[in-house]
C-alpha cells in the first residue's frame, strides 16, 4: 500500500518569514499527481497546491511553492511571506495511481503563525 | 469555482438511531463521490468511493452494513451511520471531482457527529 510521510507534527514561523513543510511517500508508479491541503480551524479542505510527477518545473501559487524530487519522493511545501491566515493543518496527499481520485493522506503538519 | 455543499454541518443523536449526512456536488456532476472520516486531531481515512448508480465500494476494515451509502444522482451521494454508538463520534467529510481528467477534489465543509 503506498503511504505518505509527514515527519513533522507541528512547526511554527514568525510571521512573513518563511517555512518548509516536508512530505515523502512511497510508490512504484511513474505518473502521478501530489497534493497539498490546508485545513483551517473552520475544518474546510482548502487544495493549496497540485504537482504533476511528470514535469519538471516545481508548481507555484503565489506564495506557495513545492520543492518535488521525483526520485527521493520528496514533496515539501514552501510557504513564504507567512500569514496569520496561514495557520491551519497541511495535508500532503497522493492518489494510488494516475488519475485516480482516491487521496490518501499524509498525517498532517499543524502550523503556527506567530505575530 | 466548483462548491460541495454537506448536511448538516453538526448533528447529535442518542445511541441506537440512525443519522443520514448529505453530500450534493451544487454547481457541477459528480459520477464519484468520497467519503472521508476525521478523529480529532488526526488525518483523514478513507471509508469509501461512492459511485452513481452502484454499489459504494468500502475501504478495508469500514462495515458497510453500518455506513450505508447511496449515491443516487450526479450531484448527491448519502451517508447514514446505521444504529449508532458512541464510538462513531467523529467528523465526517465528503468530497467529490469533476468529471474532467484534470480537475481537483472539492470537499464539503463536513459534518461533526457526536453520539450520546
Amino acid at each position: 500500500a503506498q503511504t505518505v510521510t509527514q515527519s513533522q507534527p507541528e512547526m511554527s514561523v514568525q510571521e512573513a518569514e518563511t517555512v518548509t513543510l516536508s512530505c515523502t511517500y512511497d510508490t512504484s508508479e511513474s505518473d502521478y499527481y501530489l497534493f497539498w491541503y490546508k485545513q483551517p480551524p473552520s475544518r474546510q479542505m482548502i487544495l493549496v497546491i497540485r504537482q504533476e510527477a511528470y514535469k519538471q518545473q516545481n508548481a507555484t501559487e503565489n506564495r506557495f511553492s513545492v520543492n518535488f524530487q521525483k526520485a527521493a519522493k520528496s514533496f515539501s511545501l514552501k510557504i513564504s511571506d507567512s500569514q496569520l491566515g496561514d495557520a491551519a493543518m497541511y495535508f500532503c496527499a497522493y492518489p494510488p495511481n494516475f488519475g485516480n481520485e482516491k487521496l490518501t493522506f499524509g498525517t498532517g503538519t499543524r502550523l503556527t503563525i506567530i505575530p | 469555482g466548483a462548491v460541495v455543499s454537506q448536511h448538516p454541518s453538526w448533528v447529535i443523536c442518542k445511541s441506537g438511531t440512525s443519522v443520514k449526512i448529505e453530500c450534493r456536488s451544487l454547481d457541477f456532476q459528480a459520477t464519484t463521490m468520497f467519503w472521508y472520516r476525521q478523529f480529532p486531531k488526526q488525518s483523514l481515512m478513507l471509508m469509501a468511493t461512492s459511485n452513481e448508480g452502484s454499489k459504494a465500494t468500502y475501504e478495508q476494515g469500514v462495515e458497510k452494513d453500518k455506513f450505508l451509502i447511496n449515491h443516487a444522482s450526479l450531484t448527491l451521494s448519502t451517508l447514514t451511520v446505521t444504529s449508532a454508538h458512541p464510538e462513531d463520534s467523529s467528523f465526517y467529510i465528503c468530497s467529490a471531482k469533476i468529471s474532467s481528467y484534470n480537475s481537483p477534489l472539492h470537499f464539503g465543509n463536513g459534518t461533526r457527529l457526536t453520539v450520546t
